[in-house]
């Protein structure tokens, strides 16, 4: 069974303050890891998608790296407004009817504080 | 443009009514999705269409009933709900035929059954 493993559940980072988040996911023959931005009570927010190991993306202060067990979203010097959850999720099969079925993560809850 | 849209934003509703949520886009994507998502919960898949057939039900109750009329318009119907289907809905696409198949979410409609 495809699994996502989210890491850690919370943070709070001081503005400037530089981490990572960390993804890591047990699935076979994965097809896409994805990183998305939820805001409270809205939907999620693509940010990323990630292919092969050794891929990076980047935007704005955000960057994503993927290996073969694990991808990491690295924030640099965060504001404010980077405050949201971040999921992570993947794709590891085709679906036969068409479509694909996306397996998250539980989320990181980021808060930055001025 | 990456907008799903979903209406109403808000429904509180009995466990007697009949209501509907409605999702739209206009990207040409021929996958759309239903997902439910608890408080501090990922979302979690219920319904898949692709060119407007139904091709995954993810084991989701009969009082919740998926109509895809055209490829642009994906609808929720609702009845005899219970209080623990309170919940956000939300409404996803992706293109499919593109491999990867990065699904946008809309921004949610959020549910209380009383």
């Amino acid at each position: 069974e495809d699994q996502v493993t989210q890491s850690p559940e919370a943070l709070r980072l001081q503005e400037g303050e530089s981490s990572s988040l960390n993804c890591s996911y047990t699935v076979s023959g994965l097809r896409g890891l994805f990183w998305y931005r939820q805001d409270p009570g809205k939907g999620p927010e693509f940010l990323f998608t990630l292919y092969s190991a050794g891929e990076e993306k980047e935007k704005e202060r955000l960057k994503a790296t993927l290996t073969k067990k694990e991808s990491f979203l690295h924030i640099t010097a965060p504001k404010p407004e980077d405050s949201a959850t971040y999921l992570c999720a993947v794709q590891a099969r085709e679906l036969t009817g068409g479509g694909n079925k996306l397996t998250f993560g539980t989320g990181t809850q980021l808060k930055v504080e001025l | 443009d990456t907008e799903v849209t979903q209406t109403p934003k808000h429904l509180v509703m009995g466990m007697t009514n009949k209501k509907s949520l409605k999702c739209e886009q206009h990207m040409g994507h021929r996958a759309m999705y239903w997902y439910k998502q608890k408080a501090k919960k990922p979302p979690e898949l219920m319904f898949v269409y692709s060119y407007e057939k139904l091709s995954i039900n993810e084991s989701v109750p009969s009082r919740f009933s998926p109509e895809c009329p055209n490829s642009s318009l994906l609808n929720l119907h609702l009845h005899a709900l219970q209080p623990e289907d309170s919940a956000l809905y939300l409404c996803a696409s992706s293109q499919e035929r593109d491999f990867w198949k990065t699904q946008y979410f809309g921004p949610g409609t959020r549910l209380l059954v009383l």
